[in-house]
């Protein structure tokens, strides 16, 4: 069966510092990769999607970034953190007809 | 692009009775559309999901109703349980895309024992 990790489950870091948060999925090949981000008591939000290695596509203007280096390896980084990318990151996959299944989570909290 | 309205944003019920949360949407090429459950600090989860060649799909508790002259959904919950208290989020994939979800804002139900 699929399965898909997130790490790591909960990170502090001080404005201005870089970020790289790593999601990878098992059972499966070549599927869609979702980013999204979700702030305290809020919806979903698309930042990025990748439908295959090195294929990206982003939703919003923001600092962030996206990088699919393998099949299966989704990692979202930046440069230097904003207080605004504090929320709770979650990683999905998706294959044709089927439905979009999240990982565990990120949560990220920048002072 | 697609956009996705989620009502009401919270929701109180006794147990026992039935909740009703409905979305509407905007892109009428938009072709799918899950509802998902979140508990606080886990990960949404699938509970149901419809299509667009479909009116009406039920398990067990829940059903979701779609209409899509009127280009909205909804999702029903009967016999409401505690354990039914959850953030909710019903989503829709926009006609051409690469099964991008695009998100409600959420609906806070609180089930009172």
């Amino acid at each position: 069966s699929q399965t898909i990790h997130q790490w790591p489950a909960t990170l502090v870091q001080p404005v201005g510092s870089p970020l790289s948060l790593e999601c990878t999925v098992e059972g499966t090949s070549n599927p869609n990769l979702y980013w999204y981000r979700q702030a305290a008591g809020r919806g979903l939000q698309l930042l990025f999607y990748s439908v295959g290695i090195g294929q990206i596509s982003s939703e919003v203007p923001q600092n962030l970034s996206a990088s699919r280096p393998q099949d299966r390896q989704f990692i979202l980084s930046s440069k230097k953190l904003l207080l605004s990318d504090s929320g709770f990151y979650l990683c999905a996959w998706r294959n044709p007809g089927t439905s979009p299944f999240f990982g565990p989570g990120t949560r990220l909290t920048v002072l | 692009g697609e956009n996705v309205e989620q009502h009401p944003s919270t929701l109180s019920v006794q147990e026992g009775d039935s909740a009703v949360i409905k979305c509407t949407y905007s892109d009428s090429a938009s072709n799918y559309f899950p509802w998902y459950k979140q508990e606080l600090g886990k990960r949404p989860q699938l509970i149901i999901d419809i299509r667009s060649n479909v009116g009406e799909k039920k398990d067990q508790r829940i059903a979701v109703t779609l209409n899509k002259t009127a280009k909205h959904f909804s999702l029903h919950i009967t016999e409401t349980q505690p354990e039914d208290s959850a953030v909710y989020f019903c989503a829709a994939t926009p006609g051409g895309s690469q099964g991008n979800l695009i998100f409600g804002k959420g609906t806070k139900l609180s089930v009172k024992p």
